[in-house]
């Protein structure tokens, strides 16, 4: 049964720039959640998609934004990068975003911005 | 806003030596409570998940409880490859369908 995948693993982009990330959910989820996880710190809840749609969002920007597929994959797209953008960012799926439904992460995107 | 407190920051303990870490918690109406591991540079894999006050997960030498205010994850016997940094995360009526992570305890057990 495969999990979570995401890709790129790593990525070098400068400031300025912009950057696209992908996700596949588990196989039989139709929900995708993004966070940004800080060095040391725990992650933090960007946005999450269902049936092509944002459905729920934190406190980030408008630079970033994101989009579903009807496979169910996702993109996190992050535009005019800033130093502070340099994290690990992870995809989480789960089954139709159920409140309270355990999500299941991908091993993660470790963007550094120069 | 939901709040979650995780303590110690960093703990060290001798192969076999049990201990307990734990996750303090502050939500408008709590719809699940979730454990994970995480390892440097990887993902966080899943652990448990709790509902309601007295409820209790086990699995191999971990098993969580949760209170009303807190939950605790007891490490019995640990061995070193149970060094990681474990991370609880709580999902509230207020924002259900986001998790709202503290900042994780890491654990680092000795041979």
């Amino acid at each position: 049964d495969a999990g979570v995948t995401q890709s790129p693993t790593h990525l070098i982009k400068t400031r300025g720039q912009q950057v696209t990330l992908r996700c596949s959910p588990k196989s039989g989820h139709d929900t995708v959640s993004w966070y940004q996880q800080a060095l040391g710190q725990g992650p933090q809840f960007i946005f999450q998609y269902y049936e092509e749609e944002e459905r729920q969002r934190g406190n980030f920007p408008d630079r970033f934004s994101g989009h579903q597929f009807p496979n169910y994959s996702s993109e996190l797209n992050v535009n005019a990068l800033l130093l502070g953008d340099s994290a690990l960012y992870l995809c989480a799926s789960s089954l139709s975003g159920i409140a309270g439904d355990t999500q299941y992460f991908g091993p993660g995107t470790r963007l550094t911005v120069l | 806003e939901d709040q979650v407190t995780q303590s110690p920051e960093a703990l060290r303990l001798q192969e076999g030596e049990s201990s307990s870490l734990n996750c303090s918690y502050t939500v408008s109406g709590l719809r699940g409570l979730f454990w994970y591991r995480q390892d440097p540079g990887k993902g966080p894999e899943f652990l448990f998940t709790l509902y309601s006050a007295g409820e209790e997960k086990e699995k191999e030498r971990l098993k969580a409880t949760i209170t009303k205010k807190e939950s605790f994850l007891h490490i019995t016997a640990p061995k070193p490859e149970d060094s990681a940094t474990y991370l609880c995360a709580v999902a509230s009526s207020g924002s259900a369908r986001q998790l709202t992570f503290g900042s994780g305890t890491q654990l680092t057990v000795l041979p």
